[in-house]
């Protein structure tokens, strides 16, 4: 069975840090480009960045450009976003997509003071 | 860049419904990837279609994906019930990808 699982969302401060994971199962994770798009509440869908099977290509949306950074370890299945100097609007769930085929369920993101 | 979709379709059960995906950037071809996702309240995306036409394993053979007047299109043909969602297409500008505002379907 296929899975993704998103984790590390919390609430955070505005200027904040903080790392989301995804762990993949149930397909062959290296061979799969690896995105995150967020959802604001009650907005639509947002790409954000996705990165290379073999991690040496990555592209990202220019609202997140200099303050995110996605990275792999295709020895743990995992692809992870690295997200700095957060603002209000970066509030979301948060979620990983393999390819263009599975998603994760998501993981909540709030910054609020 | 700026991806367009209709804001709401409303189609009768049984009934044939066209969702559409512009671009601002001029006509959608199938450079652009034209993909598409349904999403029902509370949960998580779906894909349901990629590459312009291609269905996944899981999608139902009533969804179908092609290019239509310059943009991308989901055509459903025999609405059912469980259809009414949020549905977005996404496509893909040399780098990075872009989705579309939504369109929420109604099957009424």
């Amino acid at each position: 069975e296929v899975q993704l699982v998103e984790s590390g969302g919390d609430l955070v401060q505005p200027g904040g840090s903080l790392r989301l994971s995804c762990a993949a199962s149930g397909f062959t994770f290296s061979n799969f480009w690896m995105t995150w798009v967020r959802q604001a509440p009650g907005k639509g869908l947002e790409w954000l960045v996705n990165i290379k099977t073999d991690g040496t290509v990555t592209y990202y949306v220019d609202s997140v450009r200099g303050r995110f950074a996605i990275s792999r370890d295709n020895a743990k299945n995992s692809v992870y976003l690295h997200m700095s100097s957060l603002r209000v609007e970066d509030t979301a769930v948060y979620y990983c997509m393999a390819n263009l085929d599975y998603w994760g369920q998501g993981t909540l993101v709030t910054v609020s003071s | 860049t700026v991806v367009t979709q209709e804001p709401s379709l409303t189609v009768s059960p049984g009934g044939t419904v066209t969702l559409t995906c512009a671009s601002s950037a001029g006509t959608v071809t199938s450079d652009y990837n034209p993909s598409w996702f349904q999403q029902k309240p509370g949960q998580p995306p779906k894909s349901l279609i990629y590459y312009t036409t291609n269905r996944h394993s899981w999608t139902p053979a009533r969804f179908s994906g092609s290019l239509l007047g310059g943009k991308g299109a989901l055509t459903l043909s025999g609405a059912q019930p469980e259809d009414e969602a949020e549905y977005y297409c996404l496509l893909h500008y040399s780098g990075p990808w872009v989705f579309g505002g939504g369109t929420k379907l109604t099957v009424l």
